[in-house]
C-alpha cells in the first residue's frame, strides 16, 4: 500500500505571495493532519481534517488554512507569506478521526523556503 | 503551543549499546507514540502505546507507557548505525483534543561503530 505522498517536495517563495502544498493519504484513511516543523519550535500541529470537515485547529494565524475533497485528499493554503513560514510542511494520515487506536502516518513533507 | 519535556536532547553512544530516551508532561496523555525522523524524510511511526502501564515491543525497540499517563519512555537495545536519527515522542489527549499530537523537541542519537 502507498504511503502519504506530499507535493511539492521543495518549494521556494517570496514574502507576500501565496502557497498551496497537497497531501494524498494512505489509501483508505480519511483523516488528514497538518504539521510544521521549524528548528526552533519544533512539531507543531496545524489542522485536521475528516470528512471535509475542519475537526481541530492548532494555534496558528488565519493566513494558514485548509480543505479536505471527497477522496481525503487535502490541501493547505499560507496567504501573505512571512519569513517565518519557512519550515517543513508534514501531513500525517490516519485511518478515522478517533483518538481511540489511532496512528498517524506521515508524509515525507514540503520543504517551504520564504525569501 | 505546549511540548513534550525529552530527554536526553543528543546521545552518543558505541553500536551495540543500550539507549534509553523518555518524556513527560504536566497533563495526562491517552495515547503515546514514537517516531524516528532522518535528514530530509517525515517522522515515521515506531511505536504506538494506547493503555496506562502497557509494555511495547518492535524488535529492538520497547516502550512504555507511564502509569501516571504523563510519561513515556523509549529503549534501544543493542544500537546499530543505522539507528541514527532524531527520535520524537508524541502524546495525544484525545476527547476535544481530537487527533491532535504534541511532540516533544527530539533526541538526536549518534551511533559509532
Amino acid at each position: 500500500k502507498a504511503g502519504v505522498t506530499q507535493t511539492p517536495r521543495y518549494l521556494i517563495k517570496t514574502r507576500g505571495q501565496q502557497v498551496t502544498l497537497s497531501c494524498s493519504p494512505i489509501s483508505g484513511h480519511r483523516s488528514v493532519s497538518w504539521y510544521q516543523q521549524t528548528p526552533g519550535q519544533g512539531l507543531q500541529f496545524l489542522f485536521e481534517y475528516f470528512s471535509e470537515t475542519q475537526r481541530n485547529k492548532g494555534n496558528f494565524p488565519g493566513r494558514f488554512s485548509g480543505r479536505q475533497f471527497s477522496n481525503s485528499r487535502s490541501e493547505m493554503n499560507v496567504s501573505t507569506l512571512e519569513l517565518g513560514d519557512s519550515a517543513l510542511y508534514l501531513c500525517a494520515s490516519s485511518l478515522t478521526a478517533s483518538s481511540a487506536s489511532n496512528e498517524q502516518y506521515f508524509g515525507p513533507g514540503t520543504r517551504l523556503t520564504v525569501t | 503551543g505546549q511540548q513534550l519535556n525529552q530527554s536526553p536532547q543528543s546521545m552518543f553512544i558505541q553500536e551495540g549499546e543500550d539507549v534509553s530516551m523518555n518524556c513527560t508532561s504536566s497533563s495526562i496523555f491517552n495515547t503515546w507514540l514514537w517516531y524516528k525522523q532522518d535528514p530530509g524524510e517525515g517522522p515515521v511511526l515506531l511505536i504506538a502505546l494506547y493503555k496506562a502501564g502497557e509494555l511495547t515491543s518492535n524488535g529492538r525497540l520497547t516502550a512504555q507507557f507511564g502509569i501516571t499517563r504523563k510519561d513515556s519512555f523509549l529503549n534501544i537495545s543493542a544500537s546499530i548505525p543505522s539507528d541514527v536519527g532524531i527520535y520524537f515522542c508524541a502524546g495525544q489527549r484525545g476527547a476535544q483534543a481530537g487527533t491532535a499530537l504534541i511532540f516533544g523537541k527530539g533526541t538526536t542519537l549518534s551511533v559509532s561503530s
